[in-house]
Parts: structure tokens; sequence; C-alpha cells
């Protein structure tokens, strides 16, 4: 079975300040990673994925993740925070192939607090 | 959100009732899904459609029902028999059915049952 681990329920960062949410995985095999946002009462919008190929995905709205393998870890990361960022943000997996592979998998989430 | 319609955003019944949310996408995606989500839980899978009259079950599927007739719409029953469905509910969906590709979702529907 897959699964993904967010450690942390809310993190907090001041306004232009590195913000780092951090993401495990565990799926059998290669993983398909994704970064997905929520604001309040809406739906999830897409920021990045990992297929394959470089460790370093960049995504939208300056938000980057860094794939490593031998840590089973996706981090979200964004150099310079602002208040907008504030929000949920989620980490799924889904596996290359077998009986789950249709499946993404989420984690439970880590609220951003951006501080001004 | 763009491309995928849940109606309606808030949805009021009492219990017993059964009750249908209702998702439609003009992406022309082949794929689409049902997810729960409750605080602190993140989101769960209740059911998938791959293809146009073909569904299968999720993580949570007790007290659910879907069909799948067209392409653009999926539409979630949500039966007496779920024992605790208020929660925010969420569509979503993805083409092709390719595992690479993200997933779209919808504004979501959240369901109050008292």
């Amino acid at each position: 079975a897959q699964s993904v681990a967010q450690p942390e329920d809310q993190v907090n960062v001041a306004e232009g300040n590195p913000l780092t949410v951090k993401c495990t995985y565990s799926v059998s095999g290669n993983p398909y990673l994704f970064w997905y946002v929520q604001y309040p009462n809406r739906g999830l919008q897409f920021l990045l994925k990992y297929i394959t190929g470089d460790n370093l995905v960049k995504g939208s709205y300056g938000f980057e993740a860094e794939f490593n393998k031998s840590q089973t870890s996706f981090h979200l990361k964004k150099p310079s925070a602002l208040v907008s960022d504030s929000a949920l943000y989620f980490c799924a997996v889904r596996a290359h192939s077998g009986a789950g592979s249709y499946q993404l998998t989420f984690g439970k989430g880590t609220k951003l607090s951006v501080i001004p | 959100d763009g491309g995928i319609t849940q109606s309606p955003k808030y949805l009021f019944r009492k219990e017993g009732q059964n009750v249908t949310l209702s998702c439609e996408q003009n992406l022309n995606h082949d794929a689409m899904y049902w997810y729960r989500q409750d605080p602190g839980q993140g989101l769960r899978l209740i059911y998938y459609s791959q293809i146009v009259n073909d569904f299968q079950k999720g993580d949570i599927a007790e007290g659910y029902s879907v069909s799948r007739e067209k392409k653009e719409s999926f539409p979630l029953t949500v039966t007496s028999a779920q024992k605790n469905p208020t929660a925010f509910y969420l569509c979503a969906s993805s083409s092709p059915t390719g595992l690479t590709h993200e997933q779209y979702f919808g504004p979501g529907t959240r369901l109050t049952v008292t």
C-alpha cells in the first residue's frame, strides 16, 4: 500500500523568508509525486509534479520541490514567502504500476501561515 | 477550478435521505474521481471511473454510489447507509488515464446532514 506523511500540521513563516513544507512517501517501485494547494472552501489547485529526470522540479507561483529517492522525500520549497501563499498544502503519490497505480494517495495536509 | 463544475456549493439534508452531488467536466477527460475531505484527514478516494460505463471502488465506498453514463458527468449519491455523511466532497478528472497526469479538481460541495 502506498502512503504519504506530512509531519507538520502547521508551518508558520515570516513574509520574505524561505519556506519548506515537508513530505515523505512510501510506494512500491518508483513514484509519481504531486503537490497541490487548497484555499478555504475551494478545490485543490495543482502546483507541480515529479515524474522522472531532474530531482528539482519547478512549478507554479515560484514553488519548487526536491525529490530525494534515498530519503523518500519530496519537500516543497519557496525562496521568499508571500502572505498570499497562506493555504493548505497537500502532497500526493501514485505508483508507476500495479493494483493501486490509478489511485492518488494524499497526505493529511499542512497549513501554511505566512506572517506579515 | 476551471473546467469542472460541482453543484450545489452547499447542501443540507435530513438524516435518512439520499442525496446526489453533481460533477460535470468539459475538459474531455476520460478519468473522473470522487474524494471526501474531512478536517485533519486529507482526501480519501470514494470512487473513480476510467471510462464511460465503468467505475471502481476507492478506499471508502461504503454508503456511496456512482454512475458514469456520459463522459462529462460523474454524479455521486450519498445514501442513508453512509454513517457519517457530513463532509466536503471534491470531484476531479484527468486525461488521459496515464499515470503521469495530474488531476484537476472542482470547487467542491459541502454537505451537511442533520
